[in-house]
């Protein structure tokens, strides 16, 4: 398996601009989590899905922001406008929902700066 | 909701030496604690989990304790190496989602 795909690596854009970042979980796992990350506020959750339902969006900072999961193996966090608070590192992972099985398993992350 | 603290934010020593990282976590539902490393630019990778129904788990140079009373649970980590170096995150884990702590550098000198 091909683990957690992210695309893009790397983004750069100007302040205002639309940004669309992408994630496929790996194959089998019911359970999709955003997270962004910076040296100020650490590791922080965005919002989770459990079979493709969105179930908790209380970590999405402001309306700016929004995710969707339209099927099974694949997810979208999309920020409109983007600002330059909004520069971090944003992580997709996935993990299987089951009793004993809830190792979650991180993407290589997207880099974001907002000029 | 849960809350995860961790202690220390840096952590320095010397190559051989052990190193221990401290979480405390608030709501007694959580039942999974996995163990993060984060090294410069890359992704959090799991390098040890412990369920509510274990008190100690090791693999090799590292091991993770669990003390539901007390709701706190550590990493032990001996004979460090500089490979070592790396930025480690705890977690609790209930009603399917991850609460992280803030993460501590760990330094390994050689």
């Amino acid at each position: 398996d091909a683990g957690v795909i992210q695309s893009p690596r790397h983004e750069v854009t100007e302040m205002g601009q639309e940004v669309t970042l992408r994630c496929k979980p790996i194959s089998g796992h019911n359970s999709l989590f955003w997270y962004r990350q910076t040296m100020m506020r650490g590791l922080e959750l965005l919002i989770y899905f459990n079979n493709n339902v969105p179930i908790d969006d209380s970590g999405m900072p402001e309306d700016r922001f929004s995710a969707k999961m339209p099927n099974a193996s694949f997810s979208t966090l999309k920020i409109q406008p983007s600002e330059p608070r909004d520069s971090a590192v944003y992580f997709c992972a996935s993990s299987l929902r089951e009793l004993a099985l809830n190792e979650q398993f991180f993407g290589p992350g997207t880099r974001l700066t907002v000029l | 909701g849960e809350n995860v603290e961790q202690h220390p934010s840096t952590l320095s020593v010397q190559e051989g030496d052990s190193a221990v990282i401290k979480c405390t976590y608030s709501d007694s539902a959580s039942n999974y604690f996995p163990w993060y490393k984060q090294e410069l630019g890359k992704r959090p990778q799991l390098i040890i989990d412990i369920r509510s129904n274990v008190g100690e788990k090791k693999d090799q140079r590292i091991a993770v304790t669990l003390n539901k009373t007390a709701k706190h649970f550590s990493l032990h980590i001996t004979e460090t190496q500089p490979e070592d170096s790396a930025v480690y995150f705890c977690a609790g884990y209930n009603f399917n989602k991850f609460y992280f702590g803030s993460g501590t550098k760990l330094n390994v000198k050689p």
